[in-house]
């Protein structure tokens, strides 16, 4: 079994400051994880992935995230937000022992203020 | 440019009509899903596919049907019996082992 749990539902944050989005994460497998950005009434964008090698993962836009087995987290940032990441954001568990079926946290709606 | 094309990208049904939500993709996967999304409540599995003719149902497959005679193609099928059949429809395809999945743009339906 799998789950998602995304921390946030909403993050408001001002543009040029940090942004933090939070995702913890359940798996009885090795998983693979994955965040993926939305815009209004769009389909969803990989923005990176962690597939068992390097945990430190770098993403498009400036986007990172680091995988913390011990923690169970798989945390998204970027160091200085932009007004064009005002979206939502799904963190996504996978796994291949499960049949590759995604399962989806709740999401995040990011806000950016200027 | 290979993707995947849902069409058409708004729908408009009255209530007790069947309707079908297309989705083709030209990447050569294997697997391919449809998913529900409504405000609030992140992506929902309907149905997946692994392969060509078979597929498997998702979390909520009541009053859906699919059906999967070609790789490209994975049409979905909301009939009478989805009691809130309103919301946004995403299809996406994946290779098989690596598991990361690529979307369509989506398929706005709204029942009246």
């Amino acid at each position: 079994a799998q789950s998602v749990t995304q921390l946030d539902s909403h993050v408001s944050v001002s543009e040029g400051t940090p942004v933090l989005l939070r995702c913890n994460y359940s798996s009885s497998y090795s998983p693979s994880l994955f965040w993926y950005v939305q815009h209004p009434n769009k389909g969803l964008q990989l923005l990176l992935k962690y597939t068992s090698a390097a945990t430190l993962v770098k993403g498009i836009n400036g986007f990172e995230a680091e995988f913390k087995k011990s923690e169970t987290s798989f945390h998204l940032t970027k160091p200085s937000a932009h007004m064009s990441d005002a979206a939502e954001y799904f963190c996504v568990v996978s796994a291949q022992a499960a049949g590759n079926k995604l399962t989806f946290g709740g999401g995040t709606r990011v806000l950016v203020k200027p | 440019d290979g993707g995947i094309t849902q069409s058409p990208k708004y729908l408009f049904r009255k209530e007790g009509q069947n309707v079908t939500l297309s989705c083709e993709q030209n990447l050569n996967h294997d697997a391919m899903y449809w998913y529900r999304q409504d405000p609030g409540q992140g992506l929902r599995l309907i149905y997946y596919s692994q392969i060509v003719n078979d597929f498997q149902k998702g979390d909520i497959a009541e009053g859906y049907s699919v059906s999967r005679e070609k790789k490209e193609s994975f049409p979905l099928t909301v009939t009478s019996a989805q009691k809130n059949p309103t919301a946004f429809y995403l299809c996406a395809s994946s290779i098989q082992q690596a598991g990361e999945a690529f979307f369509g743009q989506g398929t706005r339906l709204t029942v009246v």
